[in-house]
């Protein structure tokens, strides 16, 4: 089974300032991808940046971006330029490919709230 | 697209009735997924189903939880007897998933607030 594992349940930051979010994991899969997911006050899951374990390139999506560490079955998230609309729970997923049913799963950690700081 | 749609979107009611929370996928998605998310224990997979069919169950909680999907553009899960236990967020979500596709972005749902008291 598939563990995925958040160290920071809070932080904060200055706004426009950067932040970096921590995100570990386990599996004995090779073929799987990584995600960040964006739970505001609304409680709507909003996908943020994905990344393929395949591929070496971290991924980047405008502000955000990510250091996947394959090795280490690390994969952090770094948002720049931190605006009082990042405010919210943030999750790390990890999915494995199901190759027989054609379906995925997503395996959660428990979130990091992050607080932007006026 | 409307997206994901689930109802209602909070639901109150008291221990030992019976609940049933709906979700309508997304046109054309033929993968739906329950998950279900508590302070305690984070975002839970609970049960989902592919091109209707249920393809893994074991997150469900116990025999009080079930879930159908009688078509393709409609979903229940159903909690009877209720327990307080049993509050929480529960969300569905909705892909098109196939074997030959190397990912498939899930959409989710609003979420349904459930209160048992």
């Amino acid at each position: 089974a598939q563990t995925v594992t958040q160290s920071q349940p809070e932080m904060s930051v200055q706004e426009a300032e950067t932040v970096t979010l921590s995100c570990t994991y386990d599996t004995s899969e090779s073929n799987y991808y990584l995600f960040w997911y964006k739970q505001p006050p609304s409680r709507q899951m909003i996908l943020v940046i994905r990344q393929e374990a395949y591929k070496q390139q971290n991924a980047t999506e405008n502000r955000f971006s990510v250091n996947f560490q394959k090795a280490a079955k690390s994969f952090s998230l770094k948002i720049s330029d931190s605006q009082l609309g990042d405010t919210a729970m943030y999750f790390c997923a990890f999915m494995k490919h199901d190759s027989g049913a054609g379906s995925y799963q997503l395996t959660f950690g428990k979130g990091t709230k992050l607080s932007v700081i006026p | 697209d409307a997206g994901v749609i689930q109802s209602p979107r909070h639901e109150v009611t008291e221990m030992g009735q019976e609940v049933t929370l709906r979700c309508k996928p997304i046109s054309g998605h033929n993968s739906l997924f329950w998950y279900r998310q508590t302070m305690m224990r984070g975002l839970e997979l609970l049960i989902y189903f592919n091109n209707n069919v249920p393809i893994d169950d074991s997150g469900m909680p116990e025999d009080r939880f079930s879930a159908k999907m009688p078509n393709a553009s409609f979903s229940t899960l159903k909690i009877q007897p209720s327990e307080p236990r049993d509050s929480a967020v529960y969300f569905c979500a909705s892909s098109l998933s196939t074997v030959l596709s190397s990912y498939n972005e899930q959409f989710f749902g609003p979420g349904t607030r459930l209160t048992v008291l």
